[in-house]
């Protein structure tokens, strides 16, 4: 499976700041994805990332708020803008279809715990 | 109805005893599926994949029932360090997003 990194892991922001979170995978994939999973609960997709062109995103989910790049294969970023206490939660990045992977057999990054104050 | 719906638990049962989770799922032409292990505070790990025929790895069974639309995972002999969340995961196929399972708490007991 791939190795996938996450920058940074924790930190903690001050209402209306942005922070943006770096994921970066050892190998090519296909699909890259960032998830929200706020305590005690289960994830839930915020966009999917494509590769050279503007992010897929879920419903409640819009580019203002979250805005995501993916500049190649490799690598994508994901930020959280004018941030409130509400957005205080892990935020995950995973990734589907490395060599040898099956379908929709995805690996996750360690995440990145962002408190908002 | 839920895409993918899982009883959260918690499960509490002691060492050496079998376990098994149920999920449901609603989309009838899912064609992935897999359970994912999460221990408090890291990211999901995937467990297994769950095939139409059924598998299994060591103590830990995974049956698909497709007429049901249900997955479920069996885990025998359970050891303290089984204690963990266990999500369901459904999924199209091919390079598209999946659903996730809100997940199901097991803690194992000495």
């Amino acid at each position: 499976s791939a190795v996938i990194s996450q920058k940074p892991s924790r930190d903690i922001c001050q209402r209306g700041t942005s922070l943006t979170i770096q994921c970066q995978v050892d190998s090519q994939v296909t699909m890259m994805f960032w998830y929200r999973q706020q305590p005690g609960q289960s994830l839930t997709l915020i966009a999917t990332a494509n590769q050279g062109s503007e992010a897929t995103y879920e419903s409640g989910f819009v580019i203002d708020k979250f805005p995501i790049s993916r500049p190649n294969l490799t690598f994508s970023t994901l930020t959280v803008s004018n941030m409130s206490p509400e957005d205080s939660s892990i935020y995950l990045c995973s990734v589907d279809g490395t060599s040898g992977s099956s379908y929709n057999e995805q690996f996750f990054g360690p995440g990145t715990r962002l408190t908002v104050l | 109805r839920k895409e993918v719906e899982q009883d959260p638990g918690p499960f509490n049962v002691p060492e050496g005893a079998t376990v098994a989770f149920n999920c449901t799922y609603s989309n009838s032409a899912s064609q992935s599926f897999f359970w994912y292990r999460q221990d408090c505070r890291k990211e999901p790990k995937l467990l297994m994949s769950v095939y139409s025929s059924g598998n299994e790895d060591g103590r830990f069974t995974a049956q698909l029932n497709r007429a049901s639309q249900y997955i479920s995972l069996l885990i025998r002999d359970s050891k303290l360090s089984d204690s963990a969340t266990y999500l369901c995961v459904v999924g199209p196929g091919g390079y598209q997003k999946v659903t996730f399972g809100i997940g199901t708490k097991l803690q194992v007991i000495p």
